[in-house]
């Protein structure tokens, strides 16, 4: 089945440090990747998407490439900040719509002054 | 434009006893789904409503859940004879006919004591 796989947490980084978390898929057909984020006591919010081989998402100096051949989606910033920590999750819809979001386990990111 | 809402926001019940979760998803938007987030098993998903038919109810993990959608926009989800391990967060999400991201509710924290 449909699967996807992140990095184990918790991140810890240091204010201005590069983040790259990683993200790698299996999948039936070809998937839609997204990557959500969810702040300290509020709900799931959609950080960036791809929906096809090669695009890149981005949104808030984040940013992520669907790499068809490695089959993976990290998410990467070149430079984070305390209002970054948040845990991330990585997941997966194939295309067509009206399917359900398989997700990674998410990967908690702490960052520190 | 008001985003997709759930209620309440938190359930306390006993054992045994049945719970009913409501989601309204934004306007217009067709697709409806419900997840649940626990300390075990991460993000899964649970059925998914194209108006008001569920083509998809394979996430839902007993005869002791299901859930209804009625005129296209409110759904609910009941949980009967509640079990501890019921124990979760269950988050709603909707999608329009048009895109397939998902846009999900704060979602409701239900304890089962």
């Amino acid at each position: 089945g449909d699967s996807v796989t992140q990095m184990e947490g918790p991140v810890t980084l240091s204010e201005e440090a590069f983040l790259t978390i990683n993200c790698t898929y299996t999948a039936t057909g070809y998937p839609s990747l997204f990557w959500y984020v969810q702040y300290p006591g509020e709900g799931l919010q959609l950080l960036l998407k791809a929906t096809k081989a090669d695009d890149k998402g981005s949104n808030k100096g984040f940013e992520a490439t669907y790499r068809k051949e490695t089959t993976s989606f990290h998410l990467e910033k070149g430079s984070v900040q305390v209002s970054d920590s948040a845990v991330y999750f990585c997941a997966l819809t194939l295309t067509g719509g009206g399917n359900k979001l398989t997700f990674g386990t998410g990967t908690q990111l702490k960052v520190e002054l | 434009g008001a985003g997709v809402s759930q209620s309440p926001s938190n359930k306390v019940t006993e054992k045994g006893k049945d719970v009913e979760l409501r989601c309204d998803p934004i306007s217009g938007h067709t697709a409806l789904y419900w997840y649940r987030q626990s300390l075990g098993q991460g993000l899964e998903f649970l059925i998914y409503f194209q108006g008001n038919s569920a083509p998809d109810k394979s996430g839902l993990p007993s005869d002791r859940f299901s859930a209804e959608r009625t005129g296209g926009s409110v759904s609910t989800l009941t949980i009967q004879r509640t079990q501890q391990e019921d124990s979760a967060v269950y988050l709603c999400a909707s999608s329009s006919p048009y895109q397939e991201t998902q846009y999900f509710g704060p979602g409701t924290r239900l304890l089962v004591l």
